[in-house]
């Protein structure tokens, strides 16, 4: 089955600095690629997908870049601001259902 | 408004007892999903529907079981089998497959005590 590995499992950045997250994956079935967010005690809430026949997809402050050959998947987010403190989660998914990663912990200090 | 509901918020169980986990949908999806969170760890895949009575085990499926009888509907029973039941369990639809995005409950903690 799929797996997916994410890096770093913490991340501090200092208020207006960028924020990178890295993932790979395992299958090369895979073709959906989300990216979740998720604050203490809540459920996770999508903030950007990509798919397998994209190379690069922005949304304001958060950009999502796929190397298919390679098998990775980074998140950027830019002007980082308290409110992007939370849980990051990758995934990829071949077809059955999501596979996600171990998550990153960001702290954006004010 | 439309969304999952998950209940309890919070659950208590003692050793040796089986519990239901609740999880309703009115988004007309047809795949949900129910999900494992532990401390500082990913979610794994407890078991997943794509369609009425139908479900698959996913990675971590044993001491559980679900049952699709409606579309709107995925409860998740822990059972006494199930060795280390206490964590965070989430559940998730999408409006077919994996690779469409999935829209998550707010989740249930059950705690064994």
């Amino acid at each position: 089955g799929e797996n997916v590995e994410q890096h770093p499992s913490t991340l501090s950045v200092q208020e207006g600095d960028s924020a990178v997250i890295k993932c790979t994956y395992s299958d090369s079935a895979s073709n959906y690629f989300p990216w979740y967010k998720q604050e203490l005690g809540k459920g996770p809430q999508l903030i950007i997908d990509i798919r397998s026949n994209v190379g690069e997809k922005k949304d304001q402050r958060i950009a999502v870049t796929l190397n298919k050959t390679a098998k990775h998947f980074s998140l950027h987010i830019t002007e980082t601001q308290p409110e992007d403190s939370a849980v990051y989660f990758c995934a990829a998914s071949p077809r059955r259902a999501l596979t996600f990663g171990s998550g990153t912990r960001l702290q954006v200090q004010p | 408004d439309g969304g999952i509901t998950q209940s309890p918020k919070y659950l208590f169980r003692k050793e040796g007892q089986n519990v239901t986990l609740s999880c309703e949908q009115n988004l007309n999806h047809d795949a949900m999903y129910w999900y494992r969170q532990d401390p500082g760890q990913g979610l794994r895949l407890i078991y997943y529907s794509q369609i009425v009575n139908d479900f698959q085990k996913g990675d971590i499926a044993e001491g559980y079981s679900v049952s699709r009888e409606k579309k709107e509907s995925f409860p998740l029973t822990v059972t006494s089998a199930q060795k280390n039941p206490t964590a965070f369990y989430l559940c998730a639809s999408s409006i077919a497959g994996g690779n469409t995005e999935a829209f998550f409950g707010q989740g249930t903690r059950l705690t064994v005590v």
